[in-house]
């Protein structure tokens, strides 16, 4: 178990300019979060997949967020267009999807994501 | 919907002292319950969490949370802190049928020597 890990962890970017994010979850879990925490703040959900269908999204989700599993192994979450509001902390979590375990969820590092 | 307040932006402790973090939710349906810590520049970690049966949960690190439904807390507790338990705590809950968390804004533990 080498846990979730996220890539960057950190990034720097110029307003208006697209940016990408990957997750890769723990290797058997098939359910997949993606959460966005500003400073101060507790994370706030984004989108959820399991497997490769992408379930629920929050309506923080603007047309300028998408996000993929493609495999139904690793995710990656794009930005398009950023702006400096989309400054946050962005986690990825993932889950076996087990009831009696309340689907518990296992949280990667982070990418902090400054936009300039 | 639901929501998790957590009462106490920070909470300033000295070390081997007793600490409660306290967190209420709202919810009209059934509800698990959670605690995670996050350590500076880190992901989150769980620390315990109420599904059903006792009302006493007990997690890493000594930490331990009571589940009270008729006064919706979930207070998080641990009898004699350390310096090393300085992090941010976060709630968090989850309704039954939903997937996501919903999470409070957090608690800064700080310990203070």
């Amino acid at each position: 178990d080498t846990g979730v890990s996220q890539d960057p962890r950190h990034k720097i970017t110029k307003r208006g300019q697209n940016v990408t994010f990957r997750c890769d979850p723990i290797s058997e879990h098939n359910r997949l979060y993606w959460y966005r925490q500003t400073l101060g703040q507790g994370p706030e959900f984004l989108t959820y997949f399991q497997n490769e269908a992408q379930l629920e999204k929050s309506r923080l989700l603007s047309d300028r967020f998408s996000a993929e599993r493609p495999k139904g192994s690793f995710s990656t979450l794009e930005i398009q267009r950023t702006e400096q509001g989309d400054s946050a902390m962005y986690l990825c979590a993932s889950s076996l999807g087990l009831r009696d375990r309340g689907y518990e969820q296992y949280f990667g590092p982070g990418t902090r994501l400054t936009v300039t | 919907a639901q929501s998790v307040t957590q009462l106490d932006s920070q909470v300033p402790v000295f070390e081997e002292a007793p600490v409660e973090l306290r967190c209420n939710y709202s919810s009209s349906v059934s509800v698990y319950l959670f605690w995670y810590v996050q350590y500076p520049n880190q992901g989150l970690q769980l620390l315990l969490k109420y599904l059903s049966g006792s009302t006493l949960v007990k997690g890493i690190n000594g930490f331990e949370a009571e589940f009270n439904k008729s006064q919706t807390s979930f207070h998080l507790r641990k009898p004699s802190v350390h310096i090393s338990d300085t992090a941010e705590y976060f709630c968090a809950v989850r309704t039954e049928g939903a997937q996501k968390l919903v999470f409070g804004q957090g608690t800064r533990l700080t310990i203070n020597p």
